[in-house]
């Protein structure tokens, strides 16, 4: 069964202390690991794609890595305003849905 | 682009109503997806449309959850009865040929 599990489940960050969220998961044939921002209140907003391990995409203060096994999502130098929740989803090959883990919940602190 | 729309934002019932919740997709996007959100088990995928037609409603919790997709532009979740433990937010996400799903705001359901 395909498996996507974050970690930690929250963060709490001081302004300007940089960390890495992580996304493990297994699944077959994996056709793109993705990564959401997802405000209280709102639905999920989309952040990056990620296609092949050794792949990374950054923007502003977040920065998404894959290997086969894994992604992180490395946040450097935060702000309050990123104070959010992350959600990470997996889709395999074909036209399939996208599986979620459950989620980190960031939290900074100025 | 208004991005994915969903209708209501909030809705409060009573137990043993009916429910609908609508979504209209992203114009020129092909499939739909319908999840459900709980602090308890996060983002579930209850069914999703492809060219309108339903291809996986194994995640529909009972047979008290239904769902359309009249046409491309026009999706409706319904719960009948409704009870308190389908108190959650429900989530529309449209894709196009692209891999990336957009979603909408949600709709926060209470059923008392």
């Amino acid at each position: 069964e395909d498996q996507v599990t974050q970690s930690p489940e929250a963060l709490r960050l001081q302004e300007g202390e940089s960390s890495s969220l992580n996304c493990s998961y297994t699944v077959s044939g994996l056709r793109g690991l993705f990564w959401y921002r997802q405000d209280p209140g709102k639905g999920p907003e989309f952040l990056f794609t990620l296609y092949s391990a050794g792949e990374e995409k950054e923007k502003e203060r977040l920065k998404a890595t894959l290997t086969k096994k894994e992604s992180f999502l490395h946040i450097t130098a935060p702000k309050p305003e990123d104070s959010a929740t992350y959600l990470c989803a997996v889709q395999k090959s074909g036209n399939t849905p996208l599986v979620f883990g459950k989620g980190t919940r960031l939290s900074v602190i100025a | 682009d208004a991005g994915v729309i969903q209708s209501p934002r909030h809705e409060v019932t009573e137990m043993g109503q009916e429910v609908t919740l609508r979504c209209k997709p992203i114009s020129g996007h092909n499939s739909l997806f319908w999840y459900r959100q709980t602090m308890m088990r996060g983002l579930e995928l209850l069914i999703y449309f492809n060219n309108n037609v339903p291809i996986d409603d194994s995640g529909m919790p009972e047979d008290r959850f239904s769902a359309k997709m009249p046409n491309a532009s026009f999706s409706t979740l319904k719960i009948q009865p409704s009870e308190p433990r389908d108190s959650a937010v429900y989530f529309c996400a449209s894709r196009g040929d692209a891999f990336e799903q957009f979603f909408g705001p949600g709709t926060r359901l209470t059923v008392l």
